[in-house]
């Protein structure tokens, strides 16, 4: 079973909501990545967690914030964002950092 | 800045022929190499992942790796429309994280 879900499937939200995406995997996959894509554009590394914690932030603002609260899951919650961020937003997971990633189906977010 | 390239495409074949997509990558010390399809508003959805030199078949699929030439290639047999699609190159070095190329679309004529 190579299965990642991610829920919600859809995402509309205003600027100065508060919401959340979540991820699961129960591979037993011990590395967890949140990408950004835009259209046309290849996946964007936002987050990495190795092993339940966070070792890569690329960069990105603090009205993203991750959490990792277990082996299986992972979150990424959203505040304040700016309809820029408007993308599909995936999570993968991978055995170790080297390793394959297996992505989930991703959020659509849509900031009104 | 280590690179991949790919050719955005559009990269047309008819149905039943040989699609071939390349990617060339620009750090030496790479060791990983993958070839992830998405379809258009779906997720990247993993083909086939190579490591050493030559050749990897996989049904309709083979995946050949040059390291000297620092050039990897996903070959489909026998095209199908169901092909159709945006296929991504992704290289990783030891301990470092994926770097994709910009994806190629391929479109499988009927």
């Amino acid at each position: 079973d190579t299965e990642v879900t991610q829920t919600p499937k859809h995402l509309v939200m205003g600027m100065t909501n508060k919401k959340s995406l979540k991820c699961e995997q129960h591979m037993g996959h011990r590395a967890m990545y949140w990408y950004k894509q835009k259209a046309k554009k290849p996946p964007e590394l936002m987050f990495v967690y190795s092993y339940e914690k966070l070792s890569i932030n690329e960069s990105v603002p603090s009205r993203f914030s991750p959490e990792c609260p277990n082996s299986s899951l992972l979150n990424l919650h959203l505040h304040a964002l700016q309809p820029e961020d408007s993308a599909l937003y995936l999570c993968a997971s991978s055995l170790a950092g080297d390793y394959e990633q297996y992505f989930g189906p991703g959020t659509r977010l849509t900031v009104t | 800045q280590k690179e991949v390239e790919q050719n955005s495409g559009p990269l047309s074949v008819p149905e039943g022929a040989i699609a071939s997509l390349n990617c060339t990558y620009s750090d030496r010390g790479s060791q990983s190499f993958f070839w992830y399809r998405q379809y258009s508003g779906k997720s990247p959805e993993l083909i086939m992942f190579i490591y050493s030199n030559g050749d990897k078949e996989d049904g309709r699929f083979t995946a050949q790796l040059n390291k000297a030439s620092q050039y990897v290639s996903l070959l489909i047999r026998d095209s199908q429309p169901s092909d159709s699609a945006t296929y991504l190159c992704a290289v990783t070095s030891h301990g470092q994280n994926f770097v994709f190329g910009p994806g190629t679309r391929l479109s499988v004529l009927p």
